[in-house]
């Protein structure tokens, strides 16, 4: 059974400072992983999706990376700004046409 | 192109009560996905549909809750009888059928069980 897991659970870093999300999953045969931003109270919005066959995906300042093999993906933000305070939820398809699955999400705070 | 739609936005109701929720995919769309989201957790999928066939309910408490995609298009779902855990965010997802898969998230309904 595919599980999904976000390290940390929460993070507060100063405004300016890059950061590293990391998310780590345990049956390596993806078919995609997605990075999600969730802000409250609000739905999903996809930020980067990364084929199994692909290794980063880059939008702006958001670069995310994919290690099939070690079952790990992390997701990079560069010069932080208070606007990125979000809760960034790391999902992972098996097969086409297949549900999420969802880790638990990183609520991330950045300090102005 | 329009997004994924969701109503109501919120639902206060007290439990043993009944709700319903309605998804408006976006157009073209033939995968249709409910997922639960409780605070602190990651959503979690109730039900999924291609054209208006169930793929997988897994996960849905059938003694309570039913879905349905009529038409293949819109979807509802129904809580009868609510109880206190309940309490979630229902996200409704669309995806199409094309090689880069990718699915896309309505707003979501902020369901309160008291």
């Amino acid at each position: 059974k595919q599980e999904v897991t976000q390290i940390p659970a929460a993070l507060s870093v100063p405004e300016g400072e890059n950061l590293v999300l990391n998310c780590s999953f345990t049956d390596s045969a993806i078919y995609n992983l997605q990075w999600f931003r969730q802000d409250p109270g609000k739905g999903l919005t996809s930020l980067l999706l990364i084929q199994s066959s692909q290794r980063e995906q880059t939008s702006g300042r958001l670069n995310a990376s994919l290690d099939k093999s070690s079952g790990r993906s992390t997701l990079y933000i560069a010069a932080s700004q208070p606007g990125d305070s979000a809760t960034y939820l790391c999902a992972v398809c098996m097969n086409r046409d297949d549900k999420i699955i969802f880790g638990k999400g990183t609520r991330l705070h950045i300090l102005p | 192109e329009a997004g994924v739609a969701q109503s109501p936005r919120y639902k206060i109701i007290e439990k043993r009560q009944s709700v319903a929720f309605w998804c408006n995919p976006i157009s073209g769309h033939a995968t249709l996905y409910w997922y639960q989201q409780i605070l602190g957790q990651g959503p979690k999928l109730l039900i999924q549909f291609q054209n208006n066939g169930v793929v997988d309910d897994s996960q849905l408490p059938k003694d309570r809750f039913s879905a349905e995609r009529l038409k293949g298009v819109d979807s509802t779902l129904k809580i009868q009888p609510a109880k206190l855990e309940d309490s979630a965010v229902y996200l409704c997802a669309s995806s199409p059928l094309r090689e880069v898969y990718e699915q896309y998230f309505g707003p979501g309904t902020r369901l309160t069980v008291t």
